[in-house]
């Protein structure tokens, strides 16, 4: 059974980069897309973007500018990297796996537990 | 991409059928099957509850049951229990390749 772990720093400072690691367990990166989600204190889900082993990326239009997803297949991680961060970036981060027929993201069926994320100086 | 609305809230008593509504566009809702719920509880992950509109994964209640029309989809909870107060969220794939959640909807358990 696939599970996820979000790793990384709590504390960001603004105008610095975020950086979060998901690690895999249980199964390889192949054959899935590996997505981030994020979700700020007391409000709801935003998609940020996915990334797929063959190196295909897609990410949200409103933080394409400042994202990068990367996936290393070697240790079953996928990272994340987001840059100028604001306090708006504060959130709750979540690592998720998505089911994809005929190269298309259909559901995220696995989710990691979080890492809360606080931009602040 | 504009997050699909949901209701902000909706709520029913033990036993009852409650609809949560997710209404999007042509470019998401309306033109893919792909359209998934999830269910999360207060400091949880969400829980994939739904899949391509209409599908339960293994384990999961068949009190809950998905549909779409156009461009909204919709939830169903049956027999509603104390257990099944959360958030809920929609979730789409867009014709841009991306994906978009909907707003959420808090659902109580009167």
């Amino acid at each position: 059974q696939v599970q996820l772990q979000e790793s990384g720093p709590g504390l960001v400072k603004p105008s610095e980069t975020l950086s979060l690691n998901c690690t895999v367990s249980g199964g390889s990166l192949s054959s899935s897309y590996w997505s981030w989600v994020r979700q700020p204190p007391g409000k709801g889900l935003e998609w940020i973007g996915h990334g797929y082993y063959t190196g295909t990326t897609k990410y949200n239009p409103s933080l394409e500018s400042r994202v990068t997803i990367s996936l290393d297949t070697s240790t079953y991680k996928f990272s994340l990297k987001l840059t100028s961060v604001t306090p708006a970036d504060t959130a709750v981060y979540y690592c998720a796996r998505v089911s994809q027929q005929w190269l298309v993201p259909r559901y995220f069926d696995v989710w990691g537990r979080g890492s809360l994320v606080v931009v602040s100086s | 991409q504009s997050a699909l609305t949901q209701p902000a809230s909706v709520s029913g008593s033990p036993g009852q059928s409650i609809t949560i509504s997710c209404t999007g566009t042509s470019n998401d809702v309306g033109g893919y099957n792909f359209v998934s719920w999830y269910q999360q509880h207060p400091g949880k992950a969400p829980k994939l509850i739904i899949y391509d509109v209409t599908n339960r994964p293994s384990g999961v209640s068949d009190r809950f049951s998905g549909s779409k029309s156009g461009n909204t989809a919709s939830l169903t909870i049956s027999g509603l229990q104390a257990e099944d107060e959360a958030d809920y969220y929609c979730n789409s794939y867009t014709g841009y390749s991306t994906e978009v959640f909907g707003t959420g909807t808090k659902v109580t358990v009167l």
